[in-house]
């Protein structure tokens, strides 16, 4: 009953460093998303996919790639860490099927800290 | 413009009352879906009820229910006999098609405080 898995659950980077945000669903859902979440902001959409090889931007992509080549697994890569993606991040995932009205499944965060 | 609107940062009610978190939206879609989200203080995120834009009726999942006025672009969740393990976050959100995905956008949230 894993749903969706996310490595690791916490995380301390200097600035200028690289880490790979991993996620794996088991549910073998079409469409994949991470979202970051800051104080008094909710979840903002940072990558969406629809499916192995297609990703797309969300509302605050810099400073982050993904890519997507199965279907269980969207890894988030930050190439040069800044203070300002200190935040919890979030991958979740659902069926593309019925779209509007799929709810999201997320994995449990990861906490990362930029210093 | 604001797609989603929570408007109560912070919100107290005594344990066994009724409370409602305020929800508003923004979109000229036709179809989309509505969702609230609990967090509580350990950080997960935990789908609570759905509401679609053609739905006649509110939905209701046990203590929750979603009030959808859909001419005030209102989607307002309603815990009934409020207990303590309500003490958390809650998210409003929706979800519309955008391009070739349905993107899920949400609100600030509202803390909510149960008390004795």
């Amino acid at each position: 009953n894993a749903g969706v898995t996310q490595t690791p659950k916490f995380q301390v980077l200097k600035t200028g460093q690289s880490m790979t945000l991993q996620c794996a669903q088991d549910m073998n859902h079409e469409y994949m998303s991470w979202y970051r979440q800051d104080p008094g902001m909710g979840l903002r959409l940072i990558h969406y996919s629809v499916g192995a090889g297609i990703t797309d931007q969300g509302e605050v992509p810099n400073g982050y790639n993904v890519s997507r080549s199965t279907t269980e697994d969207f890894p988030l890569r930050l190439l040069s860490a800044a203070p300002s993606q200190t935040s919890v991040y979030f991958c979740a995932s659902s069926s593309q099927w019925a779209a509007v009205h799929s709810p999201l499944h997320f994995g449990n965060g990861t906490r990362l800290t930029v210093t | 413009a604001q797609k989603i609107t929570q408007t109560q940062p912070g919100m107290f009610v005594q344990e066994k009352e009724a409370v409602t978190l305020d929800c508003t939206y923004d979109t000229s879609d036709p179809s989309y879906g509505l969702f609230w989200y609990k967090q509580p203080s350990s950080g997960e995120m935990i789908f609570l009820i759905y509401q679609g834009s053609y739905d006649q009726q509110n939905a209701t999942e046990g203590r929750y229910s979603l009030n959808f006025q859909k001419a005030r672009k209102s989607a307002n969740l309603v815990i009934s006999a409020s207990q303590l393990g309500d003490s958390a976050m809650y998210f409003c959100a929706m979800r519309e098609t955008t391009g070739t995905a349905s993107k899920l956008t949400f609100g600030t949230g509202t803390r909510l405080q149960v008390t004795l």
